[in-house]
């Protein structure tokens, strides 16, 4: 089946500094990617989404300047946390839909997160 | 808009107990429907899905039965496990090309020996 690869897994930082996060997907191309916002015990917020070679679309109270994200190539798009406050501590998730017809998996597959802490 | 409303949780239950979390959903047209849980620390991983009314999904003792008619797709097991301990998430998916999933805000299951 589909796999997406979230690096990295956990990451502590200080604020005021950027954290980038990959997400990949290692067996099928990815036009398009979601990003994911999810705090202790809620749900998901999608943050943005994001298509291959163009700029992402963001949610509504999401900042743009803060997550940055780059959708680049097929198989890569990177949310990169800028000058990073305790308040952006969080767990997040990418989530790639495949192109119709590849036959990998459901359209959506999850990578495994990523654990932001600000400190 | 498209939305997603779960039970709240949490759900305790004994080995064994049968096990209904229901999940009714808004949507405009035929979505498609998932159930997804997460174990303490990860992702999600996806647990079953129907694609259109009347479908029923089922993966590992769990099944779901997308019902147009009630707008529900309500997760059913007939006998949990402690590992079956995870949140569970309901979400739909517009038919538009390239949108985003919808989750519920999840249901806690906690299931004791």
């Amino acid at each position: 089946g589909a796999v997406v690869s979230q690096h990295p897994s956990w990451v502590i930082c200080k604020s005021g500094t950027s954290v980038k996060i990959e997400c990949r997907s290692l067996d099928f191309q990815a036009t398009t990617m979601f990003w994911y916002r999810q705090f202790p015990k809620q749900s998901l917020m999608l943050m943005a989404t994001s298509n291959e070679g163009s700029k992402a679309t963001y949610e509504q109270g999401v900042e743009k300047d803060k997550f940055l994200i780059n959708h680049a190539s097929l198989t890569l798009s990177t949310l990169t946390v800028t000058s990073a406050h305790p308040e952006d501590s969080s767990f997040y998730i990418c989530s790639a839909r495949d192109n119709p017809g590849q036959g990998k998996g459901h359209g959506y597959t999850f990578g495994s997160g990523t654990r932001l802490t600000v400190v | 808009g498209d939305s997603v409303t779960q039970m709240e949780g949490p759900v305790t239950l004994s080995e064994e107990a049968f096990l209904t979390i229901n999940c009714t959903y808004t949507a405009t047209g035929y979505p498609s429907l998932f159930w997804y849980v997460q174990y303490p620390g990860e992702g999600l991983q996806l647990l079953l899905k129907a694609t259109k009314a009347d479908d029923k999904g089922s993966n590992k003792g769990f099944e779901a039965t997308y019902r147009k008619e009630t707008t529900s797709f309500h997760l059913e097991k007939g006998s949990v496990q402690v590992s079956d301990s995870a949140v569970y998430f309901c979400a739909l998916s517009a038919m538009q090309a390239g949108t985003a999933l919808i989750f519920g805000k999840g249901t806690t299951l906690s299931v004791s020996s």
